[in-house]
C-alpha cells in the first residue's frame, strides 16, 4: 500500500547534526513532490521544506534556511532532511508528506508518514 | 511571509452540530489552500485541497469554500470521530505556511 516511513530521529545536543530519512513505497516516488513538516511540543504544525519531483527545486521555511537541506534519491525512493546547527527550538515530531501537485501548483500532502521525534537537548 | 489566522481557535460542539471554521490570509493566495485534520498522537490527514475539492475518501459532510484571503471549512453534521484539531495551509507563496489550528472539542 502507499506508505511513507520516517526514521533517523533521536536526542542530539545543540549545535550538532542529524539526518532524517523518509522511505516511500506503493507509488511512483519520482512523480511526486515531497514536504517536511514538524510539530513542536504544545504547538501547531510548521511547514519546513519542499522538494520538487525531480529534485531540482527546493524551498525552505525561514526558521531553517541555511541550516537544513532537503534532498531525495529517486533511485532509492527516499527523501532526506539534513539538519545542521540544531537548536532547542528544532525539537519536534518531523513528518514527511507527499504532494500530488507540481511546480506550477502544489495541492497539499495527501499521504503522510507516522513521524519521527527529534529532541535537541544538552 | 503569508500569515494565516484561524477562528475560532477553540470550539466546543455537540454531535450533529454544524461547524464552521474560518481561515484568513494576510494577502491573496488564490485558491491554493488545504485543510487538514489531526488527532492526538497521529499524523495529519488531508481533508480539502485547492480550497474546495474534497480529498478522496473524506466524508461528504466536510466541505470547503473561499478564495483570495478568506476561506471556510464546514462540517455539516459533527460526528464523534470529528473531534480533532483542524489546520489550514497556504500553498501559493513560499514559504508555505499553516494556520495556528482550531481545536474542536466535545460539548
Amino acid at each position: 500500500q502507499v506508505q511513507l516511513v520516517e526514521s533517523g530521529g533521536g536526542v542530539v545536543q545543540p549545535g550538532r547534526s542529524l539526518r532524517l530519512s523518509c522511505a516511500a513505497s506503493g507509488f511512483t516516488f519520482s512523480s511526486y513532490a515531497l514536504h517536511w513538516v514538524r510539530r513542536a511540543p504544545g504547538k501547531g504544525l510548521e511547514w519546513v521544506a519542499i522538494i520538487s519531483d525531480d529534485g531540482n527545486n527546493k524551498y525552505y521555511a525561514g526558521s531553517v534556511e541555511g541550516r537544513f537541506t532537503i534532498s531525495r534519491d529517486n533511485s532509492k525512493n527516499t527523501l532526506y532532511l539534513q539538519m545542521n546547527s540544531l537548536r532547542a527550538e528544532d525539537t519536534a515530531v518531523y513528518y514527511c508528506g507527499r504532494d500530488p501537485g507540481s511546480a506550477y501548483a502544489y495541492y497539499g500532502m495527501d499521504v503522510w508518514g507516522q513521524g519521527t521525534t527529534v529532541t535537541v537537548s544538552s | 511571509d503569508i500569515q494565516l489566522t484561524q477562528s475560532p481557535s477553540f470550539l466546543s460542539a455537540s454531535v450533529g452540530d454544524r461547524v464552521t471554521i474560518t481561515c484568513r490570509a494576510s494577502q491573496g493566495i488564490s485558491s491554493y489552500l488545504a485543510w487538514y485534520q489531526q488527532k492526538p498522537g497521529k499524523a495529519p490527514s488531508l481533508l480539502i485541497y485547492v480550497a474546495s475539492t474534497l480529498q478522496s475518501g473524506v466524508p461528504s459532510r466536510f466541505s470547503g469554500s473561499g478564495s483570495g484571503t478568506e476561506f471556510t471549512l464546514t462540517i455539516s453534521s459533527l460526528q464523534p470521530e470529528d473531534f480533532a484539531t483542524y489546520y489550514c495551509q497556504q500553498l501559493n507563496i513560499y514559504p508555505f505556511t499553516f494556520g495556528p489550528g482550531t481545536k474542536v472539542d466535545i460539548k
